[in-house]
Parts: C-alpha cells; sequence; structure tokens
C-alpha cells in the first residue's frame, strides 16, 4: 500500500517563530488532506490540497503531485498552534481508505 | 452541531466483555469510516460504507469486529470479547462523494476504549 511519511516527528518553537512540516508519499494520489489534532483527540480539517496552494490566515499549505510532497507552513505561530499535525491521503477519489502519515508533534513555547 | 457526532466518548470495559459505538455522520454524507488510533501514531483505517453498503475492510478488523450501517445513516462498531489490545480511540469520519471528485473527510470527537 501507500506509504506516508512526515518530517520532521517533533517541532518545538518559541511563540512567533515560523516553520514548515513536510509530507511524503510514496504513489500518486487523488487527495490530500491535512489536519490537526487537538489535546482531546479531535481532527480539524485544516486543507484539502490534492494538489496547488492555499492559505488560511497563518497557514498555507503546497502540494507537488508530480514530486509526492505536500508542505504545511505555519506562521507567527501561537500557543494554540501546538498539538499533533496529520496529512492523509488517498490514492483514487473512489477509494475509502485513507493513508495517514505518523504525525509531527509541535510544542509552542510562550 | 452539524458535525459528525459519536457515543460514548469514553469507554471502561474489561476483559472479555463486548463493547459497541455509534457514530451520526453529517446529515448529506453518503460515506461513513472507522478508524483506530493508538497512542503515537496516525490513524488506521478499519472500514468504510458507501449508503448502507460496507465497501472495504481492513485486515485489523479481525472476527471480533463488526460493523453495520443499516438505513444509510449512524453506523455501529461492536467489539466482541475485547482484549486488551483493543484499547485505542476510534475515530468516526463522513464525507461525501458525487459528481465532483472530491473526497473531504470530516472527523468525529472519538470513542476513547479502555480494556482492562
Amino acid at each position: 500500500g501507500i506509504q506516508v511519511e512526515q518530517s520532521p516527528p517533533d517541532l518545538i518553537l518559541q511563540e512567533g517563530a515560523n516553520s514548515t512540516l513536510r509530507c511524503n508519499f510514496s504513489d500518486s494520489v487523488n487527495n490530500l488532506q491535512w489536519f490537526h489534532q487537538n489535546p482531546w483527540g479531535q481532527l480539524i480539517n485544516l486543507f484539502y490540497i490534492p494538489s496547488g496552494t492555499k492559505q488560511n490566515g497563518r497557514l498555507s499549505a503546497t502540494t507537488v503531485a508530480t514530486e509526492r510532497y505536500s508542505l504545511l507552513y505555519i506562521s507567527s505561530s501561537q500557543t494554540t498552534d501546538s498539538g499533533v499535525y496529520f496529512c492523509a491521503v488517498l490514492k483514487s477519489t473512489n477509494a475509502g481508505k485513507s493513508t495517514f502519515g505518523d504525525g509531527t508533534t509541535l510544542t509552542v513555547k510562550p | 452541531d452539524t458535525g459528525v457526532s459519536q457515543d460514548p466518548r469514553h469507554k471502561i470495559t474489561k476483559r472479555g466483555q463486548n463493547v459497541t459505538f455509534r457514530c451520526d455522520p453529517i446529515s448529506e454524507h453518503n460515506r461513513l469510516y472507522w478508524y483506530r488510533q493508538t497512542l503515537g501514531q496516525g490513524p488506521e483505517f478499519l472500514t468504510y460504507f458507501q449508503n448502507e453498503a460496507q465497501l472495504e475492510k481492513s485486515r485489523l478488523l479481525s472476527d471480533r469486529f463488526s460493523a453495520e450501517r443499516p438505513k444509510g445513516s449512524f453506523s455501529t462498531l461492536e467489539i466482541q470479547r475485547t482484549e486488551q489490545g483493543d484499547s485505542a480511540m476510534y475515530l468516526c469520519a463522513s464525507s461525501f462523494t458525487g459528481t465532483v471528485t472530491r473526497n473531504e473527510q470530516f472527523f468525529g470527537p472519538g470513542t476513547r476504549l479502555t480494556v482492562l
């Protein structure tokens, strides 16, 4: 099956710093999502981004499907950005199985 | 609240007991998914339904696990004869797939199962 690797596994920042999280995948995909998992375990949708670039406030994401990677940018980080960030890929729109990476744990210190 | 809901949010049971979890998807969504997440890992796919049909099951879904979506709306996940290794967060998600090629999944808050 498709493999998803996220890096770095852990990231510690001071409030106000910028960061880049990476997601590599081993095969072509039709769907890619970025999620933020809060301390209570809820997965919050950040981006649906099978290709191209999107921005939402301090967050932006870029997926280069031909090179099989996606990047999540967090600018001017805040303590509330702390948590685990996951990317999930779906090989085909008609397939059901999303494959998740193991996540990047972000800690933003005040 | 029109998001995905799951019940119960927490379940503590003794080894060997049966447990059942419920998921209510977003109302217009035709697909419903179950995932399992253990500490330090990403969610792992278990099974999914399109309307009431169960279309795919993971190897992770042993004979002790069964899922249903009888009327194409809510779904239940039952685990029989629970084992300590079943302790995990069970996540439900839903999506709408139609003529537009998009399959964005939205997750519920999860049910955290602890097997003693």
